[in-house]
């Protein structure tokens, strides 16, 4: 099974920030990698989708990047309603596989 | 609109038997496909499987393959995942997404979530 794995697991932001998510995969995923957003008690929501695809209706400060084994999640400037869990998800092999997640707190 | 609408909570003893239903509406319900992702108290995102709306085709994940059995029903647009065999470690919410048809990919519409529990 292919490992994902995000950094950090958690980060304190301020409202307007510039937040980063690293996400590394054990072996080359190409571009099949999605992003995802999910506050409590609620379903994951498709954020990002090819690593760089913005999902329709998801807000322009929300991008992704990169390629292989290297991606990158980032909100251009932090919104009180971003406050959530991110996850990232490898769709190359089967099993599809998720980071353990990053939790970005107040 | 797009709607996932998922069956109510369920309570089972160990090595009993769920079966979790997962209705859409408000798209083609045979040119897209559903995908299965569990979540256990506290934990992150574990995907189960996906099943093509449109020629019935599965992927399990190899861990719970031989537990699961993933189907649908295209008269009423409506997915269905049973889990047999049921453990502590089971419990969980589980939660079915659409997807592509031709393969897992992502899930852009997700159900609200059907909590399970296992216990005696």
């Amino acid at each position: 099974d292919i490992q994902m794995t995000q950094s950090p697991s958690s980060l304190s932001a301020s409202v307007g920030d510039r937040v980063t998510i690293t996400c590394r995969a054990s072996q080359s995923v190409g571009s099949y990698l999605n992003w995802y957003q999910q506050k409590p008690g609620k379903a994951p929501n498709l954020l990002i989708y090819g690593a760089s695809s913005l999902q329709s209706g998801v807000p322009s400060r929300f991008s992704g990047s990169g390629s292989g084994t290297d991606f990158t999640l980032t909100i251009s400037s932090l919104q009180p309603e971003d406050f959530a869990t991110y996850y990232c998800q490898q769709s190359y092999s089967n099993p599809l596989t998720f980071g353990q997640g990053t939790k970005v707190e107040i | 609109q797009v709607q996932v609408v998922q069956s109510g909570a369920e309570v089972r003893e160990p090595g009993a038997s769920v079966k979790v239903s997962c209705k859409a509406s408000g798209y083609t319900f045979t040119n897209f496909g559903i995908s299965w992702v569990r979540q256990a108290p506290g934990q992150g995102l574990e995907w189960m499987g996906w099943i093509s709306g449109y020629n019935g085709n599965i992927n399990y994940a190899q861990k719970i393959q031989g537990r699961v059995t993933m189907t649908t029903e295209t008269s009423t647009n409506t997915a269905y995942m049973e889990l047999r065999s049921l453990r502590s470690d089971d419990t969980a919410v589980y939660y079915c997404a659409r997807d592509l048809a031709s393969s897992p990919e992502r899930g852009d519409y997700w159900g609200q979530g059907t909590l399970v529990t296992v216990s005696s």
